[in-house]
């Protein structure tokens, strides 16, 4: 699976959006892009994945470039609770295939 | 998102004895699960696989003998640390693959 290359941590202040980057400049194909979050002491918590459209749920927007290099998190409005380890993972598309979990970006959102 | 639960959610034991851990997928049937292991400030490592019926794979330096992984049913894997020592407390968290991958609350493990 293709490496991927996070900010150590980043501020953001409460309300406001904040946007997470991943560099994954050698994905290939088949693989998509995987983010997940981990709250201090909980599991991972599955946020959002594509592979080369846009995508958008109820937690988060996923943007990925057109040569899907990198993508961009957005948590439109950041609370306290978003406060976490942010990860990005790319998984080739079959299912059972195992995730590698990388250091994370520690997103600290401030009142 | 589909649910995992794990027990306990944590165990502290004597050093020597074995501690079994419980995963279960509460709402989705999860073929394969995984098994994860988190010291301390640092990210997850994946320590196995396991499919259900079948004997599961282990990461190179996951001593098969030692972190014993049976997948009995589509909703229900165990893992067992043999003979705990002190090094092997740590954070075990179990994900279970429904539509995406989904991980349990995790079980904190201290051994004395």
């Amino acid at each position: 699976d293709a490496k991927t290359t996070q900010p150590t941590s980043m501020d953001c202040a409460e309300g406001r959006a904040a946007n997470l980057p991943c560099n994954h400049s050698t994905i290939s194909g088949n693989e998509y892009v995987y983010w997940y979050r981990q709250i201090h002491s909980q599991g991972p918590q599955y946020i959002i994945h594509g592979l080369k459209n846009n995508e958008t749920n109820e937690m988060a927007s996923l943007i990925i470039t057109e040569d899907r290099k990198s993508s961009t998190l957005i948590l439109p409005h950041a609370t306290l609770r978003d406060t976490a380890v942010y990860y990005c993972i790319v998984r080739r598309g079959a299912a059972g295939n195992k995730l590698t979990f990388g250091g994370g970006t520690r997103v600290l959102v401030k009142p | 998102g589909a649910v995992v639960s794990q027990h306990p959610s944590w165990v502290i034991c004597k050093s020597g004895t074995s501690v079994k851990i419980e995963c279960r997928s509460l709402d989705f049937q999860a073929t394969t699960m995984f098994w994860y292991r988190q010291f301390p400030k640092q990210s997850l490592m994946l320590m196995a696989t396991s499919n259900e019926g079948s004997k599961a794979t282990y990461e190179q330096g996951v001593e098969k003998d030692k972190f014993l992984i049976n997948h009995a049913s589509l909703t229900l894997s165990t893992l067992t640390v043999t003979s705990a020592h002190p090094e092997d407390s740590s954070f075990y968290i179990c994900g279970g693959m429904g539509e995406t991958q989904y991980f349990g609350p995790g079980t904190r493990l201290l051994v004395l």
